[in-house]
């Protein structure tokens, strides 16, 4: 089991510019989410989904967007990138009833 | 005020002592209490986790949770160099709902 796979590693962004993170898990989980991590700030939870099809908003939403069209895939979309979204990024999966929650490698991006 | 807190340190001890690790809470219908360690460069991962109030023990590693305090601890004992990480607590109202992470502290410990 490769567990939680993101890609890429490491972006760098010019402001104005799109791209999309991507996460892949194969541990058959729901619940997927993404959370960006900020010195003194911990791990805020930016978009979560409970199952294929449904998705929702965390406590930092502004500027992502996401969709998770199959179990397995659940991508982070930047709009229109900004300074303010300079970040390292973890996609997280969590089986049934589960206090565990499994991490991918992170996504390190900066915008300049 | 933030749901948790937690003192980010850095803390830096010597090979073998007594660490104690805390977090403070705000909201009273958590449950469920997370410590995570996360390596520098990687994703956190789950060390321990504590259903309600009471002590858990595993190995060097000692959770406890007072819900009427709203205080929850994590000690290790005998502490390795290979302990030093970020120490990361967390918790949900629910298995099922969202988790509330503490900013993390920073352990060293030196050989």
């Amino acid at each position: 089991n490769a567990g939680v796979t993101q890609t890429p590693k490491f972006q760098v962004l010019k402001t104005g510019q799109s791209m999309t993170l991507q996460c892949a898990q194969d541990m058959n989980h729901e619940y997927m989410s993404w959370y960006r991590q900020d010195p003194g700030m911990g791990l805020r939870l930016i978009h979560y989904s409970v199952g294929a099809g449904i998705t929702d908003q965390g406590e930092v939403p502004n500027g992502y967007n996401v969709s998770r069209s199959t179990t397995e895939d659940f991508p982070l979309r930047l709009l229109s990138a900004a300074p303010s979204q300079t970040s390292v990024y973890f996609c997280a999966s969590r089986g049934p009833g589960g206090t565990e929650a499994f991490f991918g490698q992170g996504t390190r991006l900066t915008v300049v | 005020q933030k749901e948790v807190e937690q003192d980010p340190g850095p803390l830096s001890v010597p090979e073998g002592a007594i660490v104690s690790l805390n977090c403070t809470y705000s909201n009273s219908a958590f449950q469920y209490f997370m410590w995570y360690r996360q390596y520098s460069r990687k994703g956190p991962e789950l060390l321990m986790y504590t259903y309600s109030s009471g002590n858990k023990e595993d190995g060097r590693f000692t959770a406890q949770v007072d819900k009427s305090s709203k205080y929850i601890s994590l000690f290790i004992r005998d502490s390795q160099p290979s302990d030093s990480a970020t120490y990361l607590c967390a918790m949900s109202v629910n298995t099922g709902n969202q988790f509330y992470f503490g900013t993390g502290t920073s352990l060293t410990v030196i050989p």
